[in-house]
């Protein structure tokens, strides 16, 4: 596709529940990423992945959050028991080669899902 | 830890230049990056400079990095309307990209 896209774009949701958040990467690009983006602040490093698998998750802020991209293209963020501190923009990024060589090339974002917990 | 600061506001006047100021901690970044964020729309990479350079030109932005001092700044020249938005200095750190808080600028006439 032309850039990368997120569905859905809002989601509303109650305290407890369990939610999934999707991103269609650019066609092509075998590097995926998650970020989290709270009011008022920069987004925070959730996932990478490079193909199919996490090569780094280290930003998840707990086992209540999980990622799968099965088939290395379109990525599904799930968000179990959902807490009102979840509450944020939720964006995927995605780069044509990922981390390489020691460095990473430029990582292009989709406009996010912002989520609401009430 | 990985950590980039910028202040949070800035306000300039139409057609002044407009300078924005970050400082990161890992100098092991081989990237560094200027994201522009507009209300309602995604992140747009704006400019970003290699770790080896001093400085970087592109049309009406100038990036410049004092590696030393771990200082990154963004110009842009002749600041127009349309340049008002939160803009996001960020590093790049293995895989991911660390990002600054965000300076929200503002234009007035």
């Amino acid at each position: 596709g032309a850039g990368v896209s997120q569905t859905p774009s809002n989601k509303v949701t109650e305290k407890g529940k369990y939610v999934e958040l999707r991103c269609d990467p650019i066609s092509g690009h075998t590097a995926l990423y998650w970020y989290r983006q709270s009011l008022g602040q920069g987004p925070e490093f959730l996932i990478y992945f490079q193909g199919t698998g996490a090569a780094d998750d280290s930003g998840l802020p707990n086992d209540r959050f999980f990622a799968v991209r099965p088939e290395g293209s379109v990525s599904t963020l799930k968000i179990q028991r959902t807490e009102r501190g979840d509450s944020a923009v939720y964006l995927c990024a995605s780069s044509l080669n990922g981390w390489t060589s020691g460095k990473t090339d430029t990582q292009y974002f989709g406009p996010g899902t912002r989520l609401t917990v009430l | 830890g990985e950590d980039v600061e910028q202040s949070l506001f800035l306000s300039v006047r139409e057609g002044d230049s407009s300078v924005i100021n970050c400082t990161y901690t890992d100098s092991s970044s081989t990237y560094l990056y200027w994201y522009k964020q507009e209300p309602g729309a995604g992140l747009q990479l704006l400019t970003y400079i290699f770790s080896n350079m001093d400085m970087k030109q592109d049309q009406r932005l100038t990036v410049l990095l004092n590696k030393k001092d771990k200082h990154l700044s963004l110009r842009i020249a002749d600041t127009q309307t349309g340049d008002s938005a939160i803009y996001f200095c960020a590093e790049s750190s293995a895989s991911k990209i660390i990002f600054g808080s965000g300076t929200r600028l503002s234009i007035r006439p």
